[in-house]
Parts: C-alpha cells; structure tokens; sequence
C-alpha cells in the first residue's frame, strides 16, 4: 500500500497569501494519477486538481499542482476567503487507492 | 448536471448490518466505475470499494473485506454497500462517488455523504 504523508498539519495564513501544501508517497507513484481534493466543513470533498498538475472542470487558475515521483505540491497563489479549507492528496494508480491524511489551511 | 444521492445510513448496533444506495442521475451511469470512500468523525478519507461499470470486477479495502457487498443495478442508475458485521470503526459518512471515464481516474464526482453510526 503507498502511503501519503502530508505537510504541514496545518497552515496559518491570511488571504491574498500564497499556500504551498506537500504530498510525499512512500514509493514512487506515476504523476498521471495523483490528485488533489479540497473539503469544507460539512461538505463532500470536491476534486482540484488529477494527473499531478491538470485543473479539473471550473478549478480556478490560482491552484496549481505540480511534482513527480514521491513528491507533490499544491500551490494556492493567492487565497481567497472560501479557500480556506482541508486539502487531500490521493494516488490513484495503485490499488488500494489512497488518500493523504489531509492539510487544514486556515486564517 | 451530475447528482449522486446517498440514502440509509443510521444507527446500528455493533455487529448489526446495513445497506447503503446510491441514486445517480445526470449520466450515462453505466459508462462509470462506482466508489464508496467513507471518512470517520474528524478523520481524512478511506476508499472502502470500487465497482466497474458492469459489474464485473469489485475491489475492497481491507479492513472492510469479507464485511461489505458492492453492488450496482444499471438499470435503476443505483449502487449499494452492504455492511455486515459491524464495529465502531465502522463509524463514519459513507460518501458514493464517480470515477472518471478513463479508469483508473480520479474521483470528479461526489454525493454529500450519509451517515453511518455503530454503537449500542
């Protein structure tokens, strides 16, 4: 089973900052099925980003992904306020299919 | 527009069972695979099973392998989890999801979940 680790825990920041989220696998994962998830409080989790850096459909343009191999990230340019949220990362190559343990981004 | 609508989730006593269903619409459901990922009370995600788009190829997780029953009836745009045996760590919303159309693919849509509460 790959195991995700991300980084940090938590992120303090305020808005119109820019967010940097880690994501490492315990073995190497094809960067064509790695995504990243946001999640609110109270809400199902919404995909951001797939294939490591792709956009999903109405994404905006201030969420980035990017990595290869055992390292990810996620990059929110400027945080706006309804960023501020819980993100997962997930390798989806490899069956059991596995999520991250999560990064709080808050103010 | 896509929808993924969540139903039977309650309060069973361990060791008791349940059945969740997923009611899709929106989509040509039988050109999808099928996921339940379920998430414990302030706990990340946990993918629980995978379904093909026929039916024909079923994945578990393991700590519920043995316990649950994926299924899917094309016909009626529905999948189902039965959930045997159940323990507290069990406890959890139990979300349906899509995959994407070029399996394997990420998870594009989700329902807003349905929860599962295992205590006596």
């Amino acid at each position: 089973e790959i195991v995700l680790t991300q980084s940090p825990g938590t992120l303090s920041l305020s808005p119109g900052e820019r967010a940097t989220l880690s994501c490492r696998a315990s073995q190497s994962v094809s960067s064509s099925y790695f995504a990243w998830y946001q999640q609110k409080p109270g809400q199902a989790p919404r995909l951001l980003i797939y294939a490591a850096s792709s956009r999903a459909t109405g994404i905006p343009d201030r969420f980035s992904g990017s990595g290869s191999g055992t390292d990810f990230t996620l990059t929110i340019s400027r945080l706006e306020p309804e960023d501020f949220a819980v993100y997962y990362c997930q390798q989806y190559g490899s069956s059991p299919k596995t999520f991250g343990q999560g990064t709080k981004v808050e103010i | 527009e896509v929808h993924l609508v969540e139903s039977g989730g309650g309060l069973v006593k361990p060791g008791g069972s349940l059945r969740l269903s997923c009611a899709a619409s929106g989509f040509i459901f039988s050109s999808y695979s099928m996921i339940w990922v379920r998430q414990a009370p302030g706990k990340g995600l946990e993918w629980v099973s995978s379904i093909s788009r026929s039916g024909d190829y079923i994945y578990y997780a393991d700590s519920v392998r043995g316990r649950f029953t994926v299924s899917r009836d094309n016909a009626k745009n529905s999948q189902y989890l039965l959930m045997n045996s159940l323990t507290a760590e069990d406890t959890a919303v139990y979300y349906c999801a899509r995959e994407g159309f070029h399996t394997p693919d990420p998870y594009d849509y989700w329902g807003q979940g349905t929860l599962v509460t295992v205590s006596s």
